[in-house]
């Protein structure tokens, strides 16, 4: 089953906006990490915050974590098209060798 | 080099036939796992080898049978598949610090599919 579950599902911008989406988990975590996934192709790592971190800034992503609600926000500002991917939370499980399991991820549409 | 590279690219196979997804890190990972992903989903795990040693098999089909030759190869074995097997195979690697959650590379994946 999944560790984290993300919203919205999808999200369709104008470029130049700001997008904003949000990942829920259940079980105590050291850290979340966000990843991007261009369509069809492998993951790349975006970010990671860990558990004592309430916000982390690298470029034009912004991830916050609220521990005591068990939920993270991935924040893209100035969006461009080529920020036009699915973005997934994951969660690593540590009972089970620190494997991550992955949100359900939000797909983004930034238009030109 | 911060590459995980696989081959092949797309795969097409019948459902008696053998075949093998390959995977290669050349960034001292000592962890490597194979993913499944479907289309419009989230990765699934299947295998994880930690110091060329199989850590996890997330209760996968034996008809998927993963090899760990040395550290930077992984492979996965392909015999008997059925079409709902056809997905995306996604290979990543990870440094394996004990005792800290590492980030995982990703290679760019097979496209698997099953006539």
């Amino acid at each position: 089953s999944q560790q984290g579950e993300e919203d919205p599902q999808a999200l369709s911008i104008q470029e130049g906006e700001n997008a904003t989406m949000n990942c829920s988990y259940k079980t105590s975590i050291n850290n979340l990490q966000w990843y991007r996934q261009n369509s069809g192709r492998g993951l790349v790592h975006l970010i990671l915050i860990r558990s004592n971190e309430r916000e982390k800034h690298s470029g034009r992503l912004r991830v916050t974590l609220d521990t005591s609600k068990k939920s993270s926000s991935l924040l893209i500002t100035a969006s461009r098209a080529a920020d036009t991917a699915s973005y997934f939370c994951a969660t690593p499980i540590k009972a089970a060798g620190n494997k991550l399991t992955f949100g359900g991820g939000t797909r983004v549409l930034v238009k030109p | 080099d911060t590459e995980v590279t696989q081959t092949p690219k797309h795969l097409v196979m019948g459902m008696t036939n053998k075949k093998s997804l390959k995977c290669e890190q050349h960034m001292g990972h000592r962890a490597m796992y194979w993913y499944k992903q479907k289309a419009k989903k989230p990765p699934e795990l299947m295998f994880v080898y930690s110091y060329e040693k199989l850590s996890i098999n997330e209760s996968v089909p034996s008809r998927f049978s993963p090899e760990c030759p040395n550290s930077s190869l992984l492979n996965l074995h392909l015999h008997a598949l059925q079409p709902e097997d056809s997905a995306l195979y996604l290979c990543a690697s990870s440094q394996d610090v004990p005792g800290r959650t590492d980030t995982q590379y990703f290679g760019p994946g097979t496209r698997l599919t099953v006539l």
